[in-house]
């Protein structure tokens, strides 16, 4: 296993068009977080899943956002009727069980809206 | 509210010199720290952590400190070589939200050949 994946790596798309981001995580790691980084600060975090079960979402996911994680393995992350404000870097990463355990991130996706 | 700040937006140093990054958080609660660093068009990646329970931890060039009492924390890496410039990423996480990881802003560490 080679880390964390993300796909696709750039997707530019027109304001008020789907977007749909994909992360598969190391194989033995039950959490996976997603995170969204802009220009000049650093990652926020977005939700976080405990294998399949989505446990805590950021105000920062409106309700245009949406996450899955449907076999516990790779998750996706939905986002609707895209805004400008929207173009960001989104981050994905995953980690073991453990209080504390090393989170490792992708590489990211970052998406430009037009 | 910037729970972990970093306010030196970036940092030069000469090769073989000594890079300090600080880094100051507000939340008491935090029980865990780490840095990142980050590449461009890369994730960040992992270097090094401390617990709340040390002051000190060292892997390597890498060395990192925490005053808790002073809510602060520093990076020192020794010495420095041109391949560390990337922008380091403090960030604190605790028991609670989930282990929920908070970030500061980054410092872009510049070592100068």
């Amino acid at each position: 296993d080679t880390g964390v994946s993300q796909n696709p790596r750039h997707k530019i798309t027109k304001r008020g068009q789907n977007v749909t981001f994909r992360c598969d995580p190391i194989s033995e790691h039950n959490r996976l977080y997603w995170y969204r980084q802009t220009l000049g600060q650093g990652p926020e975090f977005l939700t976080y899943f405990q294998n399949e079960a989505q446990l805590e979402k950021s105000r920062l996911l409106s309700d245009r956002f949406s996450a899955e994680r449907p076999k516990g393995s790779f998750s996706t992350l939905e986002i609707q009727r895209t805004e400008q404000g929207d173009s960001a870097m989104y981050l994905c990463a995953s980690s073991r069980t453990e209080p504390g355990e090393t989170q490792y991130f992708g590489p990211g996706t970052r998406l430009l809206v037009l | 509210d910037q729970q972990v700040k970093q306010n030196s937006p970036s940092l030069s140093v000469q090769e073989g010199r000594i890079s300090i990054l600080n880094c100051d958080y507000t939340n008491s609660m935090f029980d865990y720290f780490l840095w990142y660093k980050k590449y461009p068009a890369e994730g960040p990646t992992f270097l090094i952590s401390i617990s709340s329970i040390k002051d000190k931890n060292e892997d390597g060039r890498f060395t990192v400190f925490l005053n808790k009492s002073a809510k602060h924390l520093s990076l020192h890496i020794v010495p420095s070589q041109p391949g560390d410039s990337a922008v380091y990423f403090c960030a604190a996480g605790g028991q609670t939200s989930y282990d929920k990881v908070i970030f500061g802003p980054g410092t872009s560490l510049s070592v100068i050949p």
